[in-house]
Formats: C-alpha cells, sequence, structure tokens
C-alpha cells in the first residue's frame, strides 16, 4: 500500500515551459487535492477533485488546470511556466466520508527561472 | 484568503512542558483538522474534532473547538524532541474545500 506518491520529486523548468505533475492513491479514495506551499504562507489550495471526471478551483487556481480522468490519479499542469510558480507542491486525498482527515505525498520541489 | 490563523507563528519550549497552539477560523466548518508537518516533508493528519464536539484527546494531543468563537486550540502535553515540527490547522468548510492556515512552528528545547 503506497499511499500517496506524486511524480517527479524534483524539476527545473525555464520561464515559459510546460510540464505535468502526476499525483497518484492507491486507496480508492474519492477526494483529491493540489497544495502549494511557499515559505509563511502555509498551503494554499489550487484546485481539487470531489470524484472522477469532476475538478473544482480552489483559492489560487490561475496558471493551472487539472484532469481526474481516472479515479487513482490527480494531474496538475502548469502550460507556461512563472517564476512565481516556483514553490513545493503537495498532492492529498481523502474518503467521502467527511470525519477523516487528508493523507499526503511526499512533495514535489518545483523551481521556475 | 486562508480560512485559519493560527497564533503564535512561532514558539519555543522546554522538553517536557505544555504546548499549546491556537487557530482562528472565518466561515462555518463541518469539522477541524490538525497537522504536522517535519521540515520539507509531507503533513501528517493529528486529528479532527467535528462542529459538534468541544474537545477531543488522542494520545498527548488535547484538541478543542469553540464554534462561537470560531477557534480552536492544539495542546500537546509533556513535550519532546520529536514533536520539533510545525502544525497547521485545517478547516473543512461545506464546500467540500479544505483550507489550511499558515501554521506554528514548535521548536523543543533539549
Amino acid at each position: 500500500n503506497a499511499g500517496v506518491t506524486q511524480t517527479p520529486k524534483f524539476r527545473v523548468l525555464k520561464t515559459g515551459q510546460s510540464m505535468t505533475l502526476l499525483c497518484a492513491q492507491d486507496m480508492n479514495h474519492e477526494y483529491m487535492y493540489w497544495y502549494r506551499q511557499d515559505p509563511g504562507m502555509g498551503l494554499r489550495l489550487i484546485h481539487y477533485s470531489v470524484g472522477e471526471g469532476t475538478t473544482a478551483k480552489g483559492e489560487v487556481p490561475d496558471g493551472y488546470n487539472v484532469s481526474r480522468l481516472k479515479k487513482q490519479n490527480f494531474l496538475l499542469g502548469l502550460e507556461s511556466a512563472a517564476p512565481s510558480q516556483t514553490s513545493v507542491y503537495f498532492c492529498a486525498s481523502r474518503p467521502t466520508t467527511k470525519a477523516t482527515g487528508q493523507y499526503f505525498g511526499p512533495g514535489t520541489r518545483l523551481t521556475v527561472t | 484568503s486562508q480560512q485559519g490563523e493560527e497564533d503564535p507563528q512561532a514558539l519555543s519550549i522546554q522538553e517536557g512542558e505544555n504546548a499549546t497552539m491556537n487557530c482562528s477560523y472565518k466561515t462555518s466548518i463541518n469539522n477541524l483538522q490538525w497537522y504536522r508537518q517535519n521540515s520539507g516533508r509531507g503533513l501528517v493528519h493529528l486529528i479532527l474534532i467535528r462542529s459538534n464536539e468541544r474537545e477531543k484527546h488522542s494520545g498527548r494531543l488535547r484538541v478543542t473547538l469553540d464554534t462561537s468563537k470560531k477557534s480552536s486550540s492544539l495542546l500537546i502535553t509533556a513535550s519532546r524532541a520529536a514533536d520539533t515540527a510545525s502544525y497547521f490547522c485545517a478547516t473543512d468548510a461545506r464546500d467540500d474545500k479544505i483550507i489550511f492556515g499558515k501554521g506554528t512552528r514548535l521548536h523543543i528545547l533539549p
């Protein structure tokens, strides 16, 4: 049982390049979330999904797109990376029940130069 | 904007003492959650308290919730060096979003 995994762990991009971050969970969870963490800012919600085929905007969605084609995977895309998107990105999942906390992945450290 | 705000931002205490962190939030919630993050790693869920609960315990952790004041506190008793970490509160509101505060950095001194 791997829990929540994120690929890649590290990445350096040049401004304007695109990339996709992959989050995978093997716990059959309905809900999945993407956050970014910047120094002193805590975690900010980018996008989330309440089930396969659904996505919704969080607090800071601009510049990102997401897709949830399979229940176990939640993809975060950057179409044209900007230095302001340098951050650590965390994915999380949880089951449908509202009485459970989230399970987090180990994070992806992204640097945009 | 972030829903939860922790207080204090940073806290240093001697090993064996109790640590208290507070969280205030803005809107109605289903539940409030506390997480721990060791440096550079993913967050770990510690405890969840529902909106109809006032107090909850888990080992050395005690969480209180006051929905009238929109605030919560996390108490860690008999602190240990391994408790050194950042602690975050997160609110599960009625729109399925889970929003985090900026966290409290806790440092346990030997």
